[in-house]
């Protein structure tokens, strides 16, 4: 079966740095997709990864192997702004999205 | 661009009335997508449509439940009648099917919060 597996719940400290991890099953790959969603909104576009390696964007920056079913975004220098929920989903063979249930990043002064 | 606009933005109505979301996409974009949001069962794919045709319905939940998008520009999603178990929010979106990668990134609307009584 498809599977994306992240964790529930972080916390981190404003100004820290914050990994939140993915792994994920999929039938085929086509790309990995972060998506970030604040309390009460809808999810928004963070990055895309389709090749192995880190895509960096300002503060957040998101890694991706293949091989090993795996990705993470990157955060630095935390902001209070980040306290949100951060989606992982993965375009399947049929590019489709299959989607994480999300990590709720809970930032702390 | 506007974006995608969903309407009604909240709706509160009593079991067993019926209730009609509806949706515009960005325009361009020929495939539409309708999400449930719960937190107990997080982001749930109910159904989407590429260029006008419902693709896979197979997320919907029963007979309670349809979809249409009569052109490019305008989708429903319609629950008849309604339950207190359908209470959650309802994002629509869209994306282009006409290149790969990146380019696929879905865009959301605002969403329809969704309360049954």
């Amino acid at each position: 079966g498809q599977n994306i597996d992240q964790p529930t719940e972080m916390t981190a400290t404003e100004g820290a740095i914050v990994q939140i991890n993915c792994t994920y099953q999929t039938s085929g790959f086509n790309g990995l997709f972060w998506y970030q969603q604040h309390a009460g909104e809808a999810p928004t576009f963070l990055s895309y990864n389709v090749l192995d390696g880190l895509e960096e964007k300002g503060r957040f920056s998101s890694f991706l192997s293949r091989s090993k079913g795996y990705s993470y975004l990157l955060l630095k220098e935390l902001q209070m702004k980040d306290s949100a929920s951060y989606l992982c989903a993965c375009m399947d063979s049929n590019y489709q999205l299959i989607w994480g249930a999300g990590t709720k990043l809970i930032i702390k002064p | 661009d506007a974006g995608v606009i969903q309407s009604p933005r909240h709706e509160v109505t009593e079991m067993g009335q019926e209730v009609t979301l509806r949706c515009k996409p960005i325009s361009g974009h020929n495939s539409l997508f309708w999400y449930r949001q719960t937190m107990m069962r997080g982001l749930e794919l109910l159904i989407y449509f590429n260029n006008n045709v419902p693709i896979d319905d197979s997320g919907m939940p029963e007979d309670r439940f349809s979809a249409k998008m009569p052109n490019a520009s305008f989708s429903t999603l319609k629950i008849q009648p309604s339950e207190p178990r359908d209470s959650a929010v309802y994002f629509c979106a869209s994306k282009t099917t006409l290149a790969r990668g990146r380019l696929e990134t879905q865009y959301f609307g605002p969403g329809t919060r969704l309360l049954v009584l």
